[in-house]
């Protein structure tokens, strides 16, 4: 099983600000790897496919970069509404596997 | 518009059996392959299972010891899943999620609770 590790586990970025979010796969999984937001309260939404690929009505403060085993998430000037949880997860083997999440909080 | 809706879930005794369903709608839900996925209280995200679009493919998360069955019904617009010999450690909110790269629609989530 392909282990998902993200990093910080939590940060801690004040509005408007740049935050980027870290992923690493144990091995590689080419570029076959997406991003979830999960709100309080929520189901997860999909932001990144693809490593890069911005999903359907995902706002363009959202990219994603990396391939292989080393991926980032970048949120370019944070609004309210992006402080949630965020989930990694590569889609390149069975089982899939996702990140133990890193939850981005207010400063 | 397009919705995935679960249903089932509940206070379960442990060793019980209980089957989770998902009410697909506004989509040709015959096209897409489709996922369950779990978050115990205050966790994150755990993969459990896939089905093809067509049924004939299944894929399962590695822990679940044979104790979960996915299945699908395409003329009712609906995902399955049957959990045998429940445990405290499948206290969790279960989804059903559209997608075999990327999962691009959620349902809201049905929570299950393992107690006696």
């Amino acid at each position: 099983e392909i282990v998902m590790t993200q990093s910080p586990a939590t940060l801690s970025v004040s509005p408007g600000e740049r935050a980027t979010l870290s992923c690493r796969a144990s091995q590689s999984v080419s570029s076959n790897l997406a991003w979830y937001q999960q709100r309080p309260g929520q189901a997860p939404r999909l932001l990144i496919y693809g490593a890069f690929t911005r999903a359907t009505g995902i706002p363009a403060r959202f990219s994603g970069s990396g391939s292989g085993t080393d991926f980032t998430l970048t949120i370019s000037s944070l609004q309210s509404e992006d402080f949630a949880v965020y989930y990694c997860q590569q889609y390149n083997n069975w089982p899939r596997s996702f990140g133990q999440g890193t939850k981005l909080e207010i400063k | 518009q397009v919705q995935l809706v679960e249903s089932g879930g509940g206070v379960v005794q442990p060793g019980r059996s209980l089957r989770l369903s998902c009410a697909a709608s506004g989509f040709t839900f015959s096209s897409y392959a489709m996922n369950w996925v779990r978050q115990a209280p205050g966790k994150g995200l755990e993969w459990v299972a896939v089905i093809s679009n067509d049924g004939t493919n299944k894929y399962y998360a590695d822990f679940l010891e044979g104790r979960f069955t996915i299945s699908r019904d395409n003329f009712k617009n609906t995902l399955y899943l049957v959990i045998n010999s429940l445990r405290a450690e499948d206290t969790a909110v279960y989804y059903c999620a559209r997608g075999m790269n990327g999962f691009d629609i959620w349902g809201q989530g049905t929570m299950v609770t393992v107690s006696s």
